[in-house]
């Protein structure tokens, strides 16, 4: 079956660094996600992505995170100036359609920011 | 708005006893329910989904959920428990706006 695949596993990087955090959707998806997971809370959305644009973000989405669908596979979260508190698992997810259909997960990275 | 609330943050059971992990929900529309499930180092992995169509939904693994209006009910049943069910589950809401609110999370033990 059909993977979302995320890289790095974990990536440890130090504050005020900039991150790419990698993701390679499900090759017939149209609609990409990133959720975030602080750990001991709960799963966060951050931002859906759909025709090569934001469709909706969250509060959590500031200015320094942003996404690209750089080429026709991959799907990348960009933190510019990491923060202590941007530690957490990061989830790529992607669907074939929109609204309520199931979303398929990667396995997440851990960013450790020390 | 919506969001779920999970009632226990940890569940113990014995291996062949009933699994019943506990999510009610909030919304001001007509919710879709799903229950998700986390193996460790693993991503969420789909375990069943509520649509509006049949109350009771199957899932795979043997789980099943039951979807209660009077009660914003979502509760997530196995009849017997295997080793393998060990993990942390998660019961998450959407109004078919591709945003999921996700509960906190309930980690399921199985005893010997």
């Amino acid at each position: 079956e059909p993977e979302v695949t995320q890289t790095p596993s974990h990536q440890v990087t130090q504050m005020g660094q900039e991150v790419i955090l990698r993701c390679v959707p499900i090759s017939n998806h149209l609609y990409f996600y990133w959720y975030r997971q602080i750990l001991g809370q709960k799963v966060e959305f951050l931002v859906s992505f759909y025709n090569n644009e934001i469709s909706e973000k969250s509060e959590i989405f500031d200015d320094q995170f942003s996404v690209e669908r750089p080429d026709g596979s991959n799907f990348t979260l960009k933190i510019r100036s990491t923060k202590l508190e941007d530690s957490a698992m990061y989830f790529c997810a992607s669907t074939r359609q929109g609204g309520n259909s199931p979303l398929h997960f990667g396995n997440g990275t851990r960013l450790t920011v020390t | 708005a919506q969001s779920v609330t999970q009632l226990g943050s940890h569940v113990s059971v014995s291996e062949g006893a009933l699994v019943l992990l506990r999510c009610n929900y909030s919304s001001s529309v007509p919710p879709y329910l799903f229950w998700y499930v986390q193996y460790p180092n693993q991503g969420l992995q789909l375990l069943l989904k509520y649509t509006s169509a049949a109350t009771l939904v199957k899932g795979i693994n043997g789980f099943e959920a039951e979807f209660k209006k009077s009660e914003t009910s979502f509760h997530l049943t196995k009849p017997s428990a295997h080793m393998s069910d060990a993990a942390e589950y998660f019961c998450a809401v959407t109004s078919n706006d591709y945003k999921l609110s996700f509960g906190a999370g309930t980690t399921v033990t199985v005893r010997a």
